[in-house]
């Protein structure tokens, strides 16, 4: 069954620490995995894409990176901020079927940057 | 400024009275789709669309009608919602279908509660 697992589910950290977030997948065949960011009461928004041949990703202070072997990804946040409170959602796409995209969505990791 | 736009943002209604959450992009984006989002379950795609007149279901449709009349525009219509529709709703849009370059361009939501 295609699946993508998140952990940890919540995790709360002080303002200017790193952490990382991670992501386990059992699609198949691949395509391609994102990382999206969720403010609360807003809609996801994109931060990082990569394919199976793609290691390492970064845009700022994220960093994300893939083991496609192991299955598995990671997002590495540097010193993180207050803004960085979000929960960060991983999704792997299948190859294109028809008319839509298949996305297997992970349940996401709510992470709270306490001052 | 490109975006989604949702309305309304929050709903509350009763059983069985019809309701539409409107959704449209100013970015000329083809794929549109709608999305549920409840907790422990993460977003589940409701319907899609690849273009005008072009409408699918998703994985959760039951419930749930759309339409594609223009291209710019993806209402959601629940025709007799039900307390179980009580959700977090989403509509996304991209450039096509699949593609490195398309990330999902989320709305803010609307948060429905039907009693």
């Amino acid at each position: 069954k295609n699946q993508v697992e998140q952990s940890p589910q919540s995790l709360i950290i002080l303002e200017g620490k790193n952490c990382t977030l991670q992501c386990n997948y059992t699609v198949s065949p691949f395509s391609n995995l994102r990382w999206y960011k969720q403010d609360t009461g807003r809609g996801p928004v994109s931060l990082t894409i990569m394919t199976f041949s793609e290691n390492t990703k970064s845009n700022g202070r994220y960093t994300a990176t893939l083991d496609a072997d192991t299955k598995q990804s990671s997002l590495h946040i540097t010193a993180s901020q207050l803004s960085d409170s979000a929960s960060y959602i991983c999704v792997v796409s299948l190859p294109s079927a028809g008319n839509n995209r298949k996305l297997i969505w992970g349940l996401g990791t709510s992470l709270a940057v306490n001052p | 400024e490109a975006q989604v736009t949702q309305n309304p943002r929050y709903l509350i209604t009763v059983t069985g009275k019809k309701l539409t959450v409107t959704c449209s992009q100013n970015m000329n984006h083809e794929y549109m789709s709608w999305y549920r989002q409840d907790p422990g379950l993460g977003l589940r795609q409701i319907y899609y669309s690849m273009n005008v007149e072009v409408t699918d279901k998703g994985d959760v449709p039951e419930g749930y009608k759309v339409s594609r009349k223009e291209k710019r525009n993806f209402p959601l219509i629940l025709e007799s919602p039900s307390p179980n529709q009580t959700s977090l709703y989403f509509c996304a849009s991209s450039l096509s279908k699949t593609g490195y370059n398309s990330p999902l361009h989320f709305g803010n939501g609307t948060r429905l509660t039907v009693t």
